[in-house]
């Protein structure tokens, strides 16, 4: 049973800095890119940013280009996501979720998700 | 605003179908096949019920089906049931640039 679990989530003023982490369990995690979406309050999804499943590039919303930073440790299956410079607009529920990349073919679906990870910004 | 566009919310009977929209641009839905839908309950994190436009996933009921035409991508859900009932949000690849959108998802109902 796959399982992804977050954390690190908080309250912080605006201007400060957070950093959460996603603990995977369950899956190939050398065959799988990571991707962090979040959604604010009565709002849809949207998806901030990508790494690969090599960990060879990484990709970011303009949104978050510059103030956002994603990782991941393949020696303790945990994904990261630094975030600087925080604004109020960042304020949302943070997913982590996993894309299947077996035989270097990436799916392109957010198949596995974590529960989610609250991150408020206060001004 | 959410770069997809879906109606904010459908309903039906029991047993009936209902089709939930989720319009696009050439950029996105009609550029690539990588059309995907999300179902979230209250509270919950989003669970893929479709992906690759019209693939289902181990484990979701075969009343589910996606389609799509154009830069319009339609999440079919036949026989509808009252575990059904919760927000759908759609999503399209859209490239190396902007990679992922959204619509701002769809409430079912079932009356």
């Amino acid at each position: 049973q796959v399982l992804m679990v977050e954390s690190g989530g908080g309250v912080v003023q605006s201007g400060g800095s957070l950093r959460l982490s996603c603990a995977a369990a369950g899956l190939g995690f050398n065959t799988y890119g990571f991707h962090w979406l979040r959604q604010a309050p009565g709002k849809g999804l949207e998806w901030v940013t990508y790494i690969h499943y090599d960990g060879s590039f990484n990709v970011y919303a303009d949104s978050v280009k510059g103030r956002f930073t994603i990782s991941r440790d393949t020696s303790k299956n945990m994904l990261y996501l630094q975030m600087n410079s925080l604004k109020p607009e960042d304020t949302a529920v943070y997913y982590c979720a996993g894309e299947n990349c077996a035989n270097k073919f990436c799916r392109k679906t957010f198949v596995y998700w974590g529960q989610g990870v609250q991150v408020t910004v206060s001004s | 605003q959410s770069a997809l566009t879906q109606p904010r919310s459908v309903s039906g009977s029991p047993g009936q179908s209902v089709t939930i929209t989720c319009a696009g641009t050439s950029s996105d839905i009609g550029a690539y096949n990588f059309v995907s839908w999300y179902q979230q309950l209250p509270g919950k994190a989003p669970k893929v019920v479709i992906y690759a436009v019209n693939e289902r996933p181990s484990g979701v009921p075969d009343r589910f089906s996606g389609s799509k035409s154009g830069n319009t991508a339609s999440l079919t859900i036949s026989g509808l049931q009252a575990e059904d009932e919760a927000t759908y949000h759609c999503c399209s690849y859209a490239g190396s640039y902007t990679h992922y959108v959204f619509g701002g998802g769809t409430e079912v109902t079932v009356l």
